[in-house]
């Protein structure tokens, strides 16, 4: 089982700033298969990018992602109050075999 | 429109089997390429892939839950079924159904609003 470990755990950033969230897979991650979400308090998640680089439809360009082999980034340009939520990677390169990280919550400072 | 609700009781014993029901519109698990699946989240805890179910039947399960999960479909209803045996106080958790999505790619691009069930005597 791939095991996916996110960090940091908590970050703390003003609106306006810049969020750097990673997620780093305990194997190389077959294909870049790497999706992530947005979940906010007592909703469910939201998929934001998928395939490493590709956002999901209605996901502004302010959401990007990078990373290949074993880590992975979600780049938050210039953060909006909305934004302020919890975010989750997920692998897929071992399909059907699903992993999910134990997520980052971006608070605001 | 793609929509999925999970339904089933928020409480169950220690032991007892759960079964929870998904009724999703906006696809149909006749399409071929299409597929449902289950993850929960313990209160405060992260994601967990639990299974899922392909339109031509084949059902994939978490190694960890396999001996206790069983996923399965009814076309004509739009719906998939999720049972989990012997539950525990530690399957607390929100149960969310969900869509995957398109082509071979397994992501899930539309959620259920997931149902919280909690294990208590």
């Amino acid at each position: 089982e791939i095991v996916l470990t996110q960090s940091p755990g908590t970050l703390s950033l003003s609106p306006g700033e810049r969020a750097t969230l990673s997620c780093r897979a305990s194997q190389s991650v077959r294909g870049s298969q790497i999706a992530w979400y947005q979940q906010k308090p007592g909703q469910a998640p939201r998929l934001l990018v998928y395939g490493a680089f590709s956002r999901a439809t209605g996901i502004p360009d302010r959401f990007t992602s990078s990373g290949s082999g074993t880590d992975f980034t979600l780049t938050i340009s210039r953060l909006e109050p909305e934004d302020f939520a919890l975010y989750y990677c997920q692998q897929y390169g071992s399909s059907p075999l699903l992993t999910f990280g134990g997520g980052t919550r971006v608070e605001i400072k | 429109q793609v929509t999925l609700k999970e339904s089933g009781p928020a409480l169950v014993k220690p032991t007892q089997t759960l079964t929870l029901t998904c009724t999703f519109s906006g696809f149909s698990l006749r399409t071929t390429g299409m597929r449902v699946g289950w993850i929960r989240q313990p209160p405060g805890k992260a994601l967990e892939w639990l299974a899922r179910i392909d339109w031509d039947d084949d059902r994939f399960y978490s190694t960890s839950l396999k001996t206790r999960l069983t996923i399965s479909k009814d076309t004509s209803k739009n719906q998939v079924v999720l049972t989990m045996t012997n539950m525990d106080p530690v399957d607390t958790a929100t149960y969310y159904c969900a869509r995957y999505g398109s082509g071979s790619y397994d992501y899930f691009d539309y959620w259920g609003q997931g149902t919280l069930v909690t294990v208590s005597s």
